[in-house]
């Protein structure tokens, strides 16, 4: 079974910090995904990452897939209120299957 | 209305009881999924389907049963619901590929006393 380890489990901070959340895996993936859930609605894809040590940006928010496609960051630079939620990494695999990380519950405050 | 959809989003039921859970997509995507949420473990895979008549066990099937005889529906049913079967599920769907996205319905929070 793959399994994906993310970290930190929850993270408060205030507006304008930066965060990191890490994605770790000893499985190596065809390609990585990240979504986003809020709370009673079902998670939504931010990025997808393909290529070992491929970056990718999005507003403020930068992703990294390793080079050896194990794992994945998600920075995100100046946090806002409306950064929070429920963050999901998810490596592609096989027949279109997801496995998904444990997630990371991040809440920025003003 | 174009999408994923989901219905009951809630439900509540007593253990022993068989309950079916609805999806329903308009996109005419081949894969569709069922997960699990639960705190502490993410998103688990219960039985995913690429195309009608075609499904496959996933990660934590057992006590769960599905059917696919058309493509815009995957049903999933708890054949005699346990107190573990207390979950949100969400439901998903997605065009072949390693890179698609994969779209996910609302959601049902289903409550077994």
């Amino acid at each position: 079974t793959q399994l994906l380890e993310q970290s930190p489990q929850f993270l408060s901070i205030q507006e304008g910090e930066n965060l990191t959340v890490y994605c770790n895996s000893s499985s190596v993936f065809s390609s990585l995904q990240w979504y986003r859930q809020e709370p009673g609605e079902g998670p939504v894809l931010l990025v997808t990452v393909v290529t070992g040590g491929e970056v990718k940006k999005l507003k403020r928010l930068t992703f990294q897939f390793g080079d050896a496609r194990k794992d994945s960051s998600l920075h995100i630079t100046a946090a806002q209120p409306g950064d929070t939620g429920l963050y999901l990494c998810a490596g592609a695999s096989t027949a279109s299957k997801l496995t998904f990380g444990t997630g990371t519950r991040l809440q920025v405050t003003l | 209305d174009a999408g994923i959809t989901q219905s009951p989003r809630y439900k509540i039921t007593e253990t022993g009881r068989q309950v079916t859970l609805m999806c329903h997509q308009t996109w005419s995507h081949s894969y569709m999924f069922w997960y699990r949420q639960d705190l502490g473990h993410g998103l688990r895979l219960i039985y995913y389907s690429a195309a009608a008549d075609i499904t496959d066990k996933g990660e934590v099937p057992d006590g769960y049963v599905v059917s696919r005889s058309k493509t815009e529906n995957f049903p999933l049913t708890l054949e005699s619901a346990t107190r573990s079967q207390t979950s949100v599920y969400f439901c998903a769907s997605t065009a072949a590929g390693l890179r698609e996205t994969q779209y996910f319905g609302p959601g049902t929070r289903l409550l077994v006393l």
